[in-house]
């Protein structure tokens, strides 16, 4: 059974550039969410999608958008990349609200130099 | 807003001994708590799940404990090893989509 699948791995970026991070959720899962982790933290909350929507959404600025596509995979697009953007994604899939709890990916680690 | 706390920050210990995490969070009003393990620059393996209703779980050689009107949970490691290193998060679930993180605690268990 596989489960939250990640990709890229590692990404290095420039300033002022875009980036987009992908995500397979666990299978029989149908939600989606995003999390960002700077170093020597716990994870952030970004945003959650469900039913192709964004459903909530963590204090991150407009530069951080999302999708679902039907198939419940979703993308993380981080626009106008600052340095302090640096940190590893990490993407989470559940079942409705988290009641049978969260599996996450493996990460992206994005460096913007 | 929900603030999750874990005590202590950082904790090293000989390989063989018992110790005990904690996580204190401030809404008592949850669905449940998740207890996840990060190795170095990895993602998140979760270890054990209890909901509100629930007291405790256990997995082998761990136990969470949760007392959700005082607002705490334990994760409690029985024999430790040296493949045990590894930071521990607490992660509450209070609804609305999101989970709110500790910042872990980083164990490092010497041979």
């Amino acid at each position: 059974d596989a489960g939250v699948t990640q990709s890229p791995t590692h990404l290095i970026k420039t300033r002022g550039q875009q980036v987009t991070l992908r995500c397979s959720p666990k299978s029989g899962h149908d939600t989606v969410s995003w999390y960002q982790q700077a170093l020597g933290q716990g994870p952030q909350f970004i945003f959650q999608y469900y039913e192709e929507e964004e459903r909530q959404r963590g204090n991150f600025p407009d530069r951080f958008s999302g999708h679902q596509f039907p198939n419940y995979s979703s993308e993380l697009n981080v626009n106008a990349l600052l340095l302090g953007d640096s940190a590893l994604y990490l993407c989470a899939s559940s079942l409705w609200e988290g009641m049978r709890g969260y599996t996450f990916g493996s990460g992206t680690r994005l460096t913007v130099v | 807003k929900q603030e999750v706390t874990q005590i202590p920050a950082a904790l090293s210990v000989p390989e063989g001994e018992n110790l005990v995490l904690n996580c204190s969070f401030t809404d008592s009003a949850i669905y449940n708590l998740q207890w996840f393990r990060q190795d170095p620059g990895k993602g998140l393996t979760s270890l054990l799940l209890i909901q509100s209703s629930q007291r405790e779980q256990t997995s082998g050689r761990l136990n969470a404990s949760l007392d959700k009107s005082s607002g705490r949970s334990t994760l409690y490691i029985a024999a430790s090893q040296p493949g045990d290193s590894a930071t521990y998060l607490c992660a509450v679930n209070s609804g609305y989509s999101t989970l709110t993180f500790g910042k872990g605690t980083m164990l490092l268990v010497s041979p």
